[in-house]
């Protein structure tokens, strides 16, 4: 079955240093791989995505994530954390199975505090 | 990009009702998507929402209790039927940036609290 680690249920990370946010998969094939940002009060937001290409991608608010295929992983990171980017962290892959829509199995969520 | 407005933001309902959640996307899209998030918990899609057709269910979800509406390429409508306390979530409504990109847009969601 296809499906989405998020190991860690919070992460607290000092304002200012690097931070990583865990995820692991588990899907046939080649992996569609996302990471979304949920504020308090508000939807998801996308933050970036992996299909193919450069391990390393890039996207929204300075974040990054790295793709290993080995590890199958997909680990969220960022070189210096702000206050602001406390929120809840979903990562998520695309079903392979769900055609050419975009039905996404997602991980149950990291929450990231960042402290002054 | 897609603006998704969802209808209500949050409310408050008695236990043997139903509630109607409304979504309005500023552009016309093929699929929508109607999530569950359960208070400490992940994302579950419900139903997928295709215009003209019946709704999709997921495995555990069924249309007598989750039915839902897409009378348009802009709207769609889920209710939640014969409320009960375990029915307390959040709603979200999504939809796709295009096919085959794996991204989705997602409304700010609807906070229902089961009494």
């Amino acid at each position: 079955a296809q499906s989405v680690a998020q190991p860690e249920d919070q992460v607290n990370v000092a304002e200012g240093n690097p931070l990583t946010v865990k995820c692991t998969y588990s899907v046939s094939g080649n992996p569609y791989l996302f990471w979304y940002v949920q504020y308090p009060n508000r939807g998801l937001q996308f933050l970036l995505k992996y299909i193919t290409g450069d391990n390393l991608v890039k996207g929204s608010y300075g974040f990054e994530a790295e793709f290993n295929k080995s590890q199958t992983s997909f680990h969220l990171k960022k070189p210096s954390a702000l206050v602001s980017d406390s929120a809840l962290y979903f990562c998520a892959v695309r079903d392979p199975f769900s055609g050419g829509y975009n039905k996404l199995i997602f991980g149950a969520g990291t929450r990231l505090a960042v402290h002054p | 990009s897609a603006v998704i407005s969802q209808k209500p933001s949050r409310d408050i309902c008695q236990r043997g009702t139903s509630l109607t959640i409304q979504c309005q996307v500023d552009s016309q899209v093929t699929m929508m998507f109607w999530y569950r998030q359960q208070p400490g918990q992940s994302l579950t899609l419900i139903a997928t929402a295709n215009q003209g057709s019946e709704a999709t269910y997921e495995s555990g979800f069924v249309i007598d209790k989750f039915p839902i509406s897409r009378p348009n390429l802009t709207f769609s409508t889920l209710t939640v039927s014969n409320m009960s306390p375990e029915d307390s979530s959040i709603y979200l409504c999504s939809v796709t940036a295009g096919i085959n990109t794996g991204e989705l847009f997602f409304g700010e969601g609807s906070r229902l609290t089961v009494l």
